[in-house]
């Protein structure tokens, strides 16, 4: 069965625009990571988030992990260009050997 | 990233044929992995392993076999190619459980 949801599947924004993609799952998890792959390329790992409640930064990345460790949410300031991609969240639940991959949000950016 | 390669990059095979998809890391990591990447499924885990001669099967396993003799090493063959296995192959690697992983730049098969 479906392990973990990720939505909006797509998503399209003018320039400027924020931009926000969830992640979320019915069991704990014990850690989630975040994936960028540009059209054409391969995943590239952006962050880990392992504590309840954290949230981490990367320039007009903002990545947050729920406080009952089940969703996670990446959201990003004033869109560019350079954010075309899909984004992935890949989740380690809890007792489990390998993570698994939600299915992306892909973002196009309009100029 | 340089550390880890796939080859070929593109392939095309018919129906039958039994079809290899080379990895390999220089950064000695222990874990690998081997992903399928469909429209509308996102990656899907085939095979991993967690050190040379260990390796356990994915999500997806049936009409693949991998070895890892090697540390380095992890390839991936479909004994007689169909062509629902039409897809981009990433390998990766991580240096251990639920670690950040390292994927190679993918490779792209057509079974015809």
């Amino acid at each position: 069965g479906q392990q973990v949801m990720q939505i909006p599947q797509y998503q399209h924004v003018q320039e400027g625009e924020d931009f926000t993609t969830y992640c979320n799952s019915s069991t704990t998890l014990s850690n989630i990571q975040w994936y960028k792959q540009r059209p054409g390329g391969h995943p590239v790992f952006l962050i880990q988030l392992v504590k309840s409640g954290e949230v981490k930064k990367q320039k007009r990345l903002t990545f947050q992990f729920g406080e009952a460790k089940k969703n996670s949410s990446l959201h990003i300031t004033a869109t560019q260009t350079t954010d075309v991609g899909t984004y992935f969240c890949a989740v380690l639940r809890t007792g489990a050997n390998n993570l698994f991959f939600g299915t992306g949000t892909r973002l196009t950016v309009i100029p | 990233d340089a550390g880890i390669t796939q080859s070929p990059r593109y392939k095309i095979t018919e129906t039958g044929r039994q079809v290899t998809l080379m990895c390999h890391q220089t950064w000695s990591h222990s874990y690998m992995f081997w992903y399928r990447q469909d429209l509308g499924h996102g990656l899907r885990l085939i095979y991993y392993s967690a050190a040379a001669d260990i390796t356990d099967k994915g999500e997806v396993p049936d009409g693949y076999v991998v070895s890892r003799s090697k540390t380095e090493n992890f390839p991936l063959t479909l004994e007689s190619a169909t062509r629902s296995q039409t897809s981009v192959y990433f390998c990766a690697s991580s240096r251990g459980q639920g670690q950040p992983q390292h994927f190679g730049d993918g490779t792209r098969l057509s079974i015809l």
